[in-house]
């Protein structure tokens, strides 16, 4: 059972063109929502988190917008850039330290120059 | 901000032998540590879940008398591979969590193990 669904797989965008990957997530008890940038051969890194209690939260170009009562949640990417290119995944927890962190099937963006 | 260190990037060992890979949070105290191994093209799957001084929690289908886990202290953990095959061949990442109320995840680089 998948508790975060991720789409789309995988994803061609225009260099200037926005970039949208969208989420949702069955657990109502998640209260963490981080989304992870990684390049080939390196681990993820964390690109913006959100937690329940805030619809929106933006940081430079990235955006990621929050709908509790749907269970959805997506990031943004403004004014992509090649460089943005990159697998992406969504993923979700709940608070505490050993609680696991459940991960989407990731998105694969690539932003044509 | 939090940062994770994780060697080696690489290895190529044989097949019967054992690798470790370390992995070390060098600014905060890491009281959970997970280990996650990742396919070409997939997401990460975690492997087991440690906090310090604990034995080390392993996910459904994972051997732990293959993948040997050790989390001695708030700032280390080790994953060792005993008697590799080419099979574990994979991308192995860690990943280490402060305390109760931490929220955030730090991720490290990542090793690319091959057993030829």
């Amino acid at each position: 059972q998948q508790q975060v669904k991720q789409s789309p797989q995988s994803l061609i965008v225009q260099k200037g063109g926005i970039s949208i990957i969208n989420c949702a997530y069955e657990n109502t008890a998640f209260d963490y929502f981080p989304w992870y940038q990684q390049f080939p051969g390196k681990g993820p890194a964390l690109l913006i988190a959100i937690r329940p209690d805030v619809s929106e939260k933006k940081e430079g170009r990235f955006t990621i917008s929050f709908n509790k009562s749907a269970k959805q949640f997506s990031l943004h990417i403004m004014d992509s850039q090649p460089g943005d290119s990159a697998t992406y995944f969504c993923a979700a927890s709940k608070r505490g330290g050993s609680e696991k962190l459940v991960f989407g099937k990731g998105t694969k963006l690539t932003v044509n120059p | 901000g939090a940062v994770v260190s994780q060697h080696p990037s690489r290895v190529i060992c044989k097949s019967g032998t054992s690798v470790k890979i370390e992995c070390r949070s060098l600014d905060f105290q890491a009281t959970t540590m997970f280990w996650y191994r990742q396919f070409p093209k997939k997401s990460l799957m975690l492997m087991a879940t440690s906090n310090e001084g604990s034995k080390a929690t392993y996910e459904q289908g994972v051997e732990k008398d293959k993948f040997l886990i050790n989390h001695a202290s708030l700032t280390l953990s080790t994953l060792t591979v005993t008697s590799a095959h080419p099979e574990d061949s994979s991308f192995y990442i860690c990943s280490a969590r402060a305390g109760a109320g931490a929220y955030g995840y730090t991720f490290g680089s990542g090793t690319r193990l091959t057993v030829v």
